[in-house]
Formats: C-alpha cells, sequence, structure tokens
C-alpha cells in the first residue's frame, strides 16, 4: 500500500535556526514527489517537485533532498514567515494522477 | 488567469441535507481534483476528472458523493443526506496538460460543517 510519513508532527524554532523535516514513503513506482505549503485556512501552495534520487531543488531558505526511500525539506536561518504546516505528497506509478499526502509538519518560528 | 476558485468558503449544513461545492479551475486546465482534508491530517483523494470525464472516482467514500465537470471546466462535488462525519475542507485542484512536473494547483477550499 502506498504510503507518506512525516516527521516531526510540529517542529518550533527560534529565527535563525536551521533543521529538517522529513518525508519517509512507501509507494509502487514514484512518478513524482512534492512538498507544499500550507498556511491556516488556505489551500496547499506548491514548492517543489523532485523525480530521483540524488535531485535536490532550492527555494530562498528552503531545500528539499530525495533518496529513494525519503525527501528532506532543509529550512535554512528560517524566519517567522515560514511558519505554516509543509506537506509532503508522492504521485504513484501506474495509476493516474491522484496525490498521496502525509499528515504535515507544522512549523512555528519564533522571532 | 486568476487560481482556483472555490465557492462557498463555508457552509453549514443539518445532517441528512444535500450540498453542492462548486470548483472553478484555472483556464485551460483540463485535469480536475477533488480532496477531502480533516483537522490535522493531510489532502485524501476523492476524484480525477481529465475533461468531462471522472478518470478515477476511487477515493469517494460511498454513493453519497457524486461530482460532475458536464463542460470540462467548472465542476460540482455534490453529497446527499449529509452525516456528521462529512464535516471537513473540501479541496479542489487542477493541473496543466502540459505541465512537464505534473503540479498541482489547489484553490483554497470549502470548510463544510455538518450540524
Amino acid at each position: 500500500e502506498d504510503q507518506v510519513t512525516q516527521s516531526p508532527e510540529a517542529l518550533r524554532l527560534q529565527e535563525g535556526e536551521s533543521s529538517s523535516l522529513n518525508c519517509s514513503y512507501t509507494v509502487s513506482g514514484l512518478r513524482g514527489l512534492f512538498w507544499y505549503r500550507q498556511d491556516p485556512g488556505k489551500g496547499p501552495e506548491f514548492l517543489f517537485t523532485l523525480y530521483s534520487a540524488g535531485e535536490e531543488k532550492e527555494k530562498e531558505r528552503l531545500k528539499a533532498t530525495l533518496t529513494k526511500k525519503e525527501s528532506f525539506l532543509h529550512i535554512t536561518a528560517p524566519k517567522p514567515e515560514d511558519s505554516a504546516t509543509y506537506l509532503c505528497a508522492v504521485l504513484p506509478s501506474g495509476g493516474y494522477n491522484k496525490l498521496i499526502f502525509g499528515a504535515g509538519t507544522r512549523l512555528a518560528v519564533h522571532p | 488567469g486568476a487560481g482556483v476558485s472555490q465557492t462557498p468558503s463555508n457552509k453549514v449544513t443539518e445532517k441528512g441535507k444535500y450540498v453542492e461545492l462548486r470548483c472553478d479551475p484555472i483556464s485551460g486546465h483540463t485535469a480536475l481534483y477533488w480532496y477531502r482534508q480533516s483537522l490535522g491530517q493531510g489532502p485524501e483523494f476523492l476524484i480525477y476528472f481529465q475533461g468531462t470525464g471522472a478518470a478515477d472516482d476511487s477515493g469517494l467514500p460511498n454513493d453519497r458523493f457524486f461530482a460532475v465537470r458536464p463542460e470540462g471546466s467548472v465542476s460540482t462535488l455534490k453529497i446527499q443526506r449529509t452525516e456528521r462525519g462529512d464535516s471537513a475542507v473540501y479541496l479542489c485542484a487542477s493541473s496543466s496538460p502540459s505541465g512537464g512536473d505534473r503540479k498541482q494547483f489547489f484553490g483554497p477550499g470549502t470548510r463544510l460543517t455538518v450540524l
């Protein structure tokens, strides 16, 4: 069964304190792994797509990496505006385009 | 143009009533998806449309749930005989057929509360 597990469930950081969020997955073939950001009361906002092990992508203070079994979202020197829930999702191969999401990591960055 | 829009933003109904939730995708996006998100959880897939047809409805929880997309643009999710367990945020997403990165763009969601 295709499954996505994110850890930790919640993370509290001081401004400037770098850290990483983990996304572990089991899937019958991977067409893509996605990271989204979700603010309270809003829909998920696309951040990155990763396709194969070893791939990395960066955007401002965020960097996403991918291995055969997990992905990491590294946050360097976070700011309070980075506070949000970060969702990881996989797109399995062999089927249609349904994303399978993890439960997310709630990140709070304090000044 | 604009992003994915959903109406209403909030819907409160009573147990047993019928509700309709509307999604207007990004112009030109032929793929449309419905997801449901419960508090503290990630979105859960319900149904996927390619054009006017439902290509995958494996996520619909039971026959009280139905969705249509008659002209290949706007979609309506219909829930009959609502139950308290149907309370959740219903998210709609769309994607472009030429989008090589396969990313889905989400709307703001409709928060459904069944009393």
